[in-house]
């Protein structure tokens, strides 16, 4: 099982709908990472986020260390929102031993 | 600050060659990461560095090498190349402060065949 699980996998949208991704963990950590990578290949990091919640923009992250769960909103898609996001746990520090650092992604495909 | 660049952007090699992969980053972070991703799938942990002088392998190891002389560079070596490392190739930089990680910054990614 990988420590980090996203969903959906993949999800589809119409423009301006409402758009969660979610994430799960399994470990105690203390901050969660989402990373947005455009159908290009490059890879941009949204939030880097350990309680509460972060916005910019139409982006709206949310983290419940207790719960182990963090969400990714996005108000009023855009076809250009049309990405992969991933969530991933912070780096391992010297000496880890971890094996799956990042989620599989879930595939936003937003239409016009 | 150009943040982390990758050379080059694109490369194909035959079976058993060598290359080096380079990475820079100008914004003084102490952690720096190699990861690939293969075709539709996620990123994979190869080696970090925490600092000048020390690496340590991720997930993904076999096949590569890589060196930190200085906090600027991270260059991932593959010394007889494989079909199997055909991937894209993205390197990362970090800090730590406070004991806090900061965001990771990514490079362009250098993609990689081998034939």
């Amino acid at each position: 099982k990988n420590e980090v699980e996203q969903s959906p996998q993949n999800l589809t949208a119409q423009e301006g709908e409402f758009i969660t991704i979610n994430c799960s963990y399994s470990v105690g950590i203390s901050a969660l990472h989402w990373l947005q990578q455009h159908p290009g290949g490059g890879i941009v990091s949204l939030f880097m986020l350990s309680s509460g919640k972060k916005k910019h923009g139409r982006l709206i992250a949310t983290i419940n260390i207790q719960e182990k769960h963090s969400s990714l909103h996005i108000t009023a898609s855009h076809p250009r929102d049309s990405a992969v996001y991933i969530c991933t746990r912070p780096p391992p520090a010297q000496g880890g031993s971890e094996k799956l650092v990042f989620g599989k992604g879930t595939k936003l495909t937003v239409n016009p | 600050n150009a943040g982390v660049t990758q050379t080059p952007k694109f490369r194909i090699l035959k079976i058993g060659q060598s290359m080096t992969l380079q990475c820079t980053q100008d914004m003084n972070h102490n952690y720096m990461y190699w990861y690939r991703q293969d075709p539709g799938m996620g990123l994979k942990l190869i080696y970090y560095s925490v600092g000048a002088g020390i690496t340590d392998k991720g997930e993904v190891p076999n096949g590569y090498n890589v060196s930190r002389s200085t906090t600027e560079d991270f260059p991932l070596r593959l010394e007889l190349a494989a079909p199997s490392q055909t991937s894209v190739y993205f390197c990362a930089s970090s800090r730590l402060a406070g004991g806090v990680f900061d965001e990771q910054f990514f490079g362009p990614g250098t993609r990689l065949t081998v034939l």
